[in-house]
């Protein structure tokens, strides 16, 4: 696709819901990078794929933070027995390069608010 | 860990007017410097980044400087216009890993 895709664009859940919210990076692009945005604040790092490699995840706030990359193309970030705490925008970014957080070209989100 | 402070977090200027923000880093081996505007609600966009082997690169009308001495770098933007007004983000890799660590943002207003 022309850019990276991020759904759903909104995502309202009760406290104790599981959520998975899914990115479709840009076609060809080896990393793909996982970041949370709270209101007014800049992108926080929650995890890195090369390929179908999980090589960082020491940014996931706790082990209710999943994510997977199984083909190294579309990867899920699932939030289990969600909390108001988790409510933010989750943005995904993915780059050509390999190994390196340059370059970077994000999707639009998905905020997340848990009720 | 890696720390990035981003000043000021609100800016105000008059159309034509010129708007400077700056950062601050901690990681001395950081070597790699973007700089993302974030329209509102919408996605951060790269607008321009350096590396540590430079001190200053230009784009039209923005362009960045970098002080590795100092650990300092800053993003000029000339003859500001009213599409300019977005939230601006500084960054700079962690080293240690993957991650990008992003200042907290300067919202910048451009009144026409």
């Amino acid at each position: 696709g022309a850019g990276v895709s991020q759904s759903p664009r909104y995502k309202v859940a009760k406290r104790g819901q599981d959520v998975a919210l899914r990115c479709d990076p840009i076609s060809g692009h080896v990393s793909l990078f996982w970041y949370q945005q709270a209101l007014g604040q800049g992108p926080e790092f929650l995890t890195y794929f090369q390929n179908e490699a999980q090589l960082d995840k020491s940014g996931l706030p706790s082990d209710r933070f999943f994510a997977e990359r199984p083909e190294g193309s579309v990867s899920t970030l699932k939030i289990q027995r969600t909390q108001q705490e988790d409510s933010a925008v989750y943005l995904c970014a993915s780059s050509l390069l390999t190994a390196t957080n340059e370059k970077l070209f994000f999707g639009s989100g998905t905020q997340l608010s848990v009720l | 860990g890696e720390n990035v402070e981003q000043h000021p977090s609100t800016l105000s200027v008059q159309e034509g007017d010129s708007a400077v923000i700056k950062c601050t880093y901690s990681d001395s081996a950081s070597n790699y410097f973007p700089w993302y505007k974030q329209e509102l609600g919408k996605r951060p966009q790269l607008i321009i980044d350096i590396r540590s082997n430079v001190g200053e690169k230009k784009d039209q009308r923005i362009a960045v400087t970098l002080n590795k001495t100092a650990k300092h770098f800053s993003l000029h933007i000339t003859e500001t216009q009213p599409e300019d007004s977005a939230v601006y983000f500084c960054a700079a890799p962690n080293t240690g890993g993957f991650k990008t660590i992003f200042g907290a943002g300067t919202r910048l207003f451009v009144k026409a």
